[in-house]
């Protein structure tokens, strides 16, 4: 079974300071590792994910995540945020197997409040 | 390419009737996943249908129950409805073939059950 966990359920910050978004996952078998953004009545968009290889992954809007297998952790960083920013992340493991393409298990969120 | 598109994009029903939501996949996608976004909560996978057939279900009552058609599109239904049944109900398609595909999500249908 897999469980992730997001540490943070609001992360208020200023606009362009850095920020980072803590992640932690739980699994008895290997994963892919995701995280997504939904913005306000909106679905989930992906910000980045990680595969294999390179445990720094760029991706979208200045976003990135490092993977930590050591301590089962991917934390998401923006070096500088914009008020477009201000949404909803969503971490997600998928378990390695084919048949699972579709199969996500999603912490239960972090809001990223940006103010002026 | 329209992604992955969903319907309605609301709808209200009173507790005890049933419920069917639509979703039509993104092109040359075969598999399509639904999810339960409860208020303040991330999505909980409900199933998962491949070539016409549940392939994985989470942890959900029999209540809950869907369909995919030749064209990939699929429907869930959902019966003898709660208030707790109350959510944001997500959409994903991906493809089976290769397994370093992504999952893409559907606008989500906003059910209110009163």
């Amino acid at each position: 079974a897999q469980s992730v966990t997001q540490l943070d359920s609001q992360v208020p910050v200023f606009e362009e300071a850095p920020v980072e978004l803590r992640c932690n996952y739980s699994s008895s078998v290997s994963v892919y590792l995701f995280w997504y953004v939904q913005y306000p009545n909106q679905g989930l968009q992906l910000l980045l994910k990680y595969l294999s290889g390179s445990t720094l992954v760029k991706g979208i809007n200045g976003f990135e995540a490092e993977f930590n297998k050591s301590q089962t952790s991917f934390h998401l960083r923006k070096p500088s945020v914009h008020i477009s920013d201000t949404a909803e992340y969503f971490c997600a493991v998928r378990p390695m197997h084919r048949s699972n393409t579709g199969k996500l298990i999603f912490g239960q969120g972090t809001t990223l409040q940006v103010k002026p | 390419d329209a992604g992955v598109t969903q319907s309605p994009t609301h709808l209200i029903k009173t507790r005890g009737q049933q419920v069917t939501l639509r979703c039509s996949p993104k092109s040359g996608h075969d598999t399509v996943s639904w999810y339960q976004q409860a208020l303040g909560q991330g999505p909980q996978f409900i199933f998962q249908y491949y070539e016409e057939e549940e392939r994985q279900r989470g942890n959900f009552p029999d209540r809950f129950s869907g369909h995919q058609f030749p064209n990939y599109s699929s429907e869930l239904n959902v019966n003898a409805l709660l208030l707790g049944d109350s959510a944001l109900y997500l959409c994903a398609s991906s493809s089976s073939r290769g397994v370093n595909t992504e999952a893409f999500f559907g606008q989500g249908t906003r059910l209110t059950v009163v």
